[in-house]
């Protein structure tokens, strides 16, 4: 079946805007991720929802981001106020279920520069 | 915390040369270790995985095993080859979080030359 999408692949925004960036998940997994990848750095942790329920948001880096799943499939990363150390890749990713060493399987990602 | 460390890059190796990425962790709990991969233009993949101690993850020619008692999990194939060119993660992920959240290394750029 298909992989993880996300959409839009590239965002240019400018400082004080705000941005949407969607991800659909692999259909039937439970699980689901947001990373932030600083240009020459590994993936961060940003929030993980289990279904609807937003479990853990504990690696969002302030208040102007904000994280939903309302159904339990797709999920929208919204960054409010949009400032200049945001540019990154926003990486999603999904799985089956959470339990320990499961796979997640990441989409190509959303690259946003803000100006 | 949990953490992950690897060998800073970029490598360059020639064709045929044996690789290793070296790639140590520190956790609480007991992890699960990967290594995962991304190919230029494209996005991040899983390579392979270890679960428990002393087990051995392979794919495309590549191997890690999970060493506890050094808490390394180095990466290691025989004979690199051009297509082999790409940035790799080694990361974790405990059990005892909260959610099964991956922390990664800072990756290592992998050039081969023909």
């Amino acid at each position: 079946g298909a992989g993880v999408s996300q959409s839009p692949r590239y965002k240019v925004a400018k400082r004080g805007q705000d941005v949407a960036l969607r991800c659909d998940p692999i259909s039937g997994h439970v699980s689901l991720f947001w990373y932030q990848q600083a240009l020459g750095q590994g993936p961060e942790f940003l929030t993980y929802f289990q279904n609807e329920a937003q479990l853990d948001k504990s690696g969002l880096p302030s208040d102007r981001f904000f994280a939903e799943r309302p159904e339990g499939s797709v999920s929208t990363l919204k960054i409010q106020r949009t400032q200049q150390e945001d540019s990154a890749v926003y990486l999603c990713a999904s799985s089956f279920r959470d339990t320990p060493g499961e796979t997640q399987y990441f989409g190509p990602g959303t690259r946003l520069l803000v100006l | 915390g949990n953490s992950v460390t690897q060998m800073e890059g970029p490598v360059t190796l020639s064709e045929e040369a044996f690789l290793t990425i070296n790639c140590t962790y520190t956790a609480t709990g007991y992890p699960s270790l990967f290594w995962y991969v991304q190919y230029p233009g494209e996005g991040l993949q899983l390579l392979l995985k270890a679960t428990k101690a002393d087990d051995k993850g392979s794919n495309k020619g590549f191997e890690a095993t999970y060493r506890k008692e050094t808490t390394s999990f180095h990466l290691e194939k025989g004979s690199v080859q051009v297509s082999d060119s790409a940035v790799y993660f080694c990361a974790l992920s405990d059990r005892y979080s909260s959610a099964s959240k991956i922390i990664f290394g800072s990756g290592t750029r992998l050039s081969i030359r023909p």
